[in-house]
């Protein structure tokens, strides 16, 4: 079975300081995808990045980066210099090739608030 | 401009009563989803469909039922058997296939009264 951990339920910081929300998954599949969401106050789910799991390159996108370990089944998501636009909930997730139908497992979010 | 819409935005039913949510896409997806959120917690999969007239059950299908007759469109029926009905409800889309990201509605917001 597939599993996602997200153990900051809440997270808040001051503008401009740097935050990483961690995310620890569980899966028996050698090859499988991770995926960080954006929910911002209005409710939809925006996506932000995909990895699969041959890749462990960290990859940074503006203020955002991303470090995925196999060796620790973690794949955390930092923003530097944080803005109070950055405030949302975070989910990440995870499919995998025995996943009929694409089905991505959710972990339970991080709700980040920056404060000005 | 391509996307996903759910309507309406908020939905108020009385106990007992069944109710349809409606998703639709422009977005030439074969797959679509249904997932609730409840508040503090993460999202459950209801139901999902990879192509027209077909669908399989998601972890928590008891009490929804759903039709995929058209590839645009995915309505999610909350029969009066879900015990527990009030919560946000989003649909999503995706290319077929385990690689692909699934992409977002602004979802329905259901309260039971």
């Amino acid at each position: 079975a597939q599993k996602v951990t997200q153990a900051q339920t809440e997270i808040s910081v001051v503008e401009k300081e740097d935050v990483t929300l961690d995310c620890v998954y569980e899966t028996r599949d050698t090859t499988y995808y991770l995926f960080w969401y954006k929910q911002p106050p209005s409710g939809e789910l925006v996506f932000l990045i995909r990895r699969n799991s041959f890749d462990e390159q960290n990859e940074i996108s503006g203020r955002y980066s991303w470090n995925f370990q196999k060796s620790t089944s973690s794949f955390n998501f930092t923003i530097t210099a944080s803005q109070v636009v950055d405030s949302a909930v975070y989910f990440c997730a995870l499919s995998g090739p025995n996943n009929a139908g694409n089905m991505l497992t959710f972990g339970g979010g991080t709700r980040l608030m920056v404060k000005p | 401009d391509g996307g996903i819409t759910q309507s309406p935005k908020y939905l108020f039913r009385k106990e007992g009563q069944n109710v349809t949510l409606s998703c639709e896409q422009n977005l030439n997806h074969d797959a679509m989803y249904w997932y609730r959120q409840d508040p503090g917690q993460g999202l459950r999969l209801i139901y999902y469909s990879q192509i027209v007239n077909d669908f399989q059950k998601g972890d928590i299908a008891e009490g929804y039922s759903v039709s995929r007759e058209k590839k645009e469109s995915f309505p999610l029926t909350v029969t009066s058997a879900q015990k527990n009905p009030t919560a946000f409800y989003l649909c999503a889309s995706s290319i077929a296939g385990t690689t692909n990201e699934q992409f977002f509605g602004p979802g329905t917001r259901l309260t039971v009264l």
